[in-house]
């Protein structure tokens, strides 16, 4: 399995501009992760997805992002409009629902709001 | 609530040390605990995992000792490489009554460095 795969990898943009990052969960996981990793705030859960349904999104900051999984195989995080202080790194980690199991993560897509 | 915390970095260690990170978690009943680490520009990788009580994780030369007493899941390896430079984050997994959960909270990381 080639692993959990996000793109783009790097995506510059512009304050105000919409921002669309995408995952790919390893085939037959059935939980999915969405993470932001800041220097201030180390590394926060945005959301996860448990048979591709919203369990907890209490970690999203605010309305401007929005996550969505239409199917077990894709996921993707939006950010409409984009802020510069978005600026972050973004994980999608995948897992098997079950206790005491580990995620896999993908690795990261670098946003940069300028 | 359930937290982890780790101690600040940056760890800077000569090849061939001892070393040890402290993690230290709030949670309630029996969480599961995980070491991640991340080399530059990559994702996360689990390290090592305990699922309960007294357990031991280990891998790579690396292990933790999953303590309810301290509530605690210290990172420790006999003899650092410099390979073994990247950020180790301190995980938990909370329980939960109500049905099956793998959610991951996670320390703010610890950067280790070590030297030739």
């Amino acid at each position: 399995d080639a692993g959990v795969i996000q793109s783009p990898r790097h995506e510059v943009t512009e304050m105000g501009q919409e921002v669309t990052l995408r995952c790919k969960p390893i085939s037959g996981h059935n939980s999915l992760f969405w993470y932001r990793q800041t220097m201030m705030r180390g590394l926060e859960l945005l959301i996860y997805f448990n048979n591709n349904v919203p369990i907890d999104d209490s970690g999203m900051p605010e309305d401007r992002f929005s996550a969505k999984m239409p199917n077990a195989s894709f996921s993707t995080l939006k950010i409409q409009p984009s802020e510069p202080r978005d600026s972050a790194v973004y994980f999608c980690a995948s897992s098997f629902l079950q206790l005491n199991t580990e995620a896999f993560f993908g690795q990261g897509t670098r946003l940069t709001v300028v | 609530g359930n937290s982890v915390t780790q101690m600040e970095g940056p760890v800077t260690l000569s090849e061939e040390a001892f070393l040890t990170i402290n993690c230290t978690y709030t949670a309630t009943g029996y969480p599961s605990l995980f070491w991640y680490v991340q080399y530059p520009g990559e994702g996360l990788q689990l390290l090592l995992k305990a699922t309960k009580a007294d357990d031991k994780g280990s891998n790579k030369g690396f292990e933790a000792t999953y303590r309810k007493e301290t509530t605690s899941f210290h990172l420790e390896k006999g003899s650092v490489q410099v390979s073994d430079s990247a950020v180790y984050f301190c995980a938990l997994s909370p329980m939960n009554y109500g049905g099956a959960t793998n959610k991951l909270i996670f320390g703010t990381g610890t950067l280790l460095a070590v030297q030739p």
